[in-house]
């Protein structure tokens, strides 16, 4: 079965720091995995897809199949990034289904 | 386009009462499914279901139904409310199980 594990239940930094959420996966096959961002009193959003390898809002994730890692960078916080950030991977559950697991999230907290 | 729809936003059921939870897409997603939120959990698949007719149990499925009786519409029904129920639910659609998927705003449900 897979599992998403995001070691941080609350992560601080300051306006301006470098910012790294970290999100380690278990599966046996080739993951889709994906961030998704919460912020307060919003739905959940899409961030990123590993698949697309882009930057959104300042943000980047690479994937790292030797680690099984998929950690959310951005290398100057901003107030406006404080939300909740969810990795997710999509992966066949079997039986012809797949499941999108999601970990239990990192809330990000920016000190002006 | 209003995306996902889920309604009603909030509800405060008593013990044994039963409901649902309406969840309506306009995109043509196969794909929709409904999750709980709950404080330290991250979010936990209950039901999935990838076209009109074919529904599929997830990870927590105890105390819930659902039905795809077309492809908009993607019910979830509580038969009888537990406290442990009480938790924030979320719709989600897509066009596959592995790409992205779009929220709803969620149901904020509490069982006393």
């Amino acid at each position: 079965a897979q599992r998403v594990t995001q070691p941080e239940k609350l992560l601080s930094v300051f306006k301006g720091a470098p910012v790294e959420l970290k999100c380690n996966y278990s599966y046996s096959g080739s993951p889709e995995l994906f961030w998704y961002v919460q912020y307060s009193r919003q739905r959940l959003q899409l961030l990123l897809r590993h698949i697309s390898r882009e930057s959104i809002k300042g943000f980047t994730a690479d994937l790292n199949k030797g680690e099984t890692s998929f950690h959310l960078k951005k290398p100057f916080a901003q107030e406006e990034d404080s939300a909740m950030y969810y990795c997710a991977l999509s992966a066949y559950s079997g039986a012809g289904s797949y499941q999108l697991t999601f970990g239990k999230g990192t809330k990000l907290s920016v000190i002006p | 386009n209003a995306g996902v729809t889920q309604t009603p936003k909030f509800q405060v059921l008593k013990t044994g009462q039963s409901m649902t939870l309406q969840c309506a897409q306009d995109m043509n997603h196969e794909y929709m499914s409904w999750y709980r939120q709950d404080p330290g959990m991250g979010l936990r698949l209950i039901h999935y279901s990838v076209g009109a007719g074919i529904t599929d149990q997830g990870e927590v499925p105890n105390g819930y139904n659902v039905s795809r009786s077309t492809t908009e519409d993607f019910p979830l029904r509580l038969l009888s409310a537990a406290p442990s129920q009480t938790s924030v639910y979320f719709c989600a659609s897509g066009r596959t199980p592995v790409g992205p998927q779009h929220f709803g705003d969620g149901t904020r449900l509490s069982i006393l």
